[in-house]
């Protein structure tokens, strides 16, 4: 097991363009979580996911992001119409459904988005 | 959401134990107390996390007060590995509604050699 992958490490975009990270949870966690992070700050809820269903999301969201697990393994963000703002790094973090790791997040090691 | 208070930064010599502190003055009593640390250019890592007792694990251990208002993170022999900015979390539980893990800006560790 690899841990929790997420593609592209880097990636840089024009304002306007959209924009998709994926991330692939370790397999058998079905508890899947995105987080944004900027520079200095801690990481930032954005939508949690359990199995496929979509249980939780941000109320900072806008609507340009949307989030998707189709089959309860990996999952996308995708920002439309980026912005300057959006510059983050886009952290994706899964747990297991029972047992003792369940309350532990195991992250990725991030998609770093650059908007100019 | 609950909140976390924290020192922007602290130093300790290497080989030396830190005690790392976290005020959570609104903790309701199903929130677990959770550590977690990010070390620079990395997603953040789990350390420890606990209820009412004191945890302990092979990173570190945690104590947590009587009326569960402040933890504290010990790391009994710091080493430069450890340096990284650790963030202490209030993890509602599920049945509350929501699932979400709210970090805040954590405490910079610097350690000296």
């Amino acid at each position: 097991d690899t841990g929790v992958s997420q593609d592209p490490r880097h990636k840089i975009t024009k304002r306007g363009q959209n924009v998709t990270f994926r991330c692939d949870p370790i397999s058998e966690h079905n508890r899947l979580y995105w987080y944004r992070q900027t520079l200095g700050q801690g990481p930032e809820f954005l939508t949690y996911f359990q199995n496929e269903a979509q249980l939780e999301k941000s109320r900072l969201l806008s609507d340009r992001f949307s989030a998707e697990r189709p089959k309860g393994s990996f999952s996308t963000l995708e920002i439309q119409r980026t912005e300057q703002g959006d510059s983050a790094m886009y952290l994706c973090a899964s747990s297991p459904p029972t047992g003792a790791g369940a309350n532990v997040l195991t992250f990725g090691a991030g998609s770093r988005l650059t908007v100019l | 959401d609950a909140k976390t208070t924290q020192p922007n930064s602290m130093e300790s010599n290497e080989e030396e134990p830190v005690h790392l502190p976290c005020n959570h003055s609104t903790i309701s009593g199903t929130d677990y107390i959770h550590w977690y640390r990010q070390l620079p250019s990395q997603g953040p890592e789990y350390v420890i996390h606990g209820l009412t007792s004191n945890v302990n694990n092979r990173m570190a251990s945690l104590a947590i007060a009587e009326d569960r208002k402040s933890s504290t993170l010990i790391l009994h022999r710091a080493t430069l590995r450890d340096a990284a900015v650790y963030y202490c979390i209030l993890r509602a539980s599920p049945v509350s509604g929501t699932y979400k893990y709210i970090f805040g800006t954590g405490t910079r560790l610097k350690v000296l050699a």
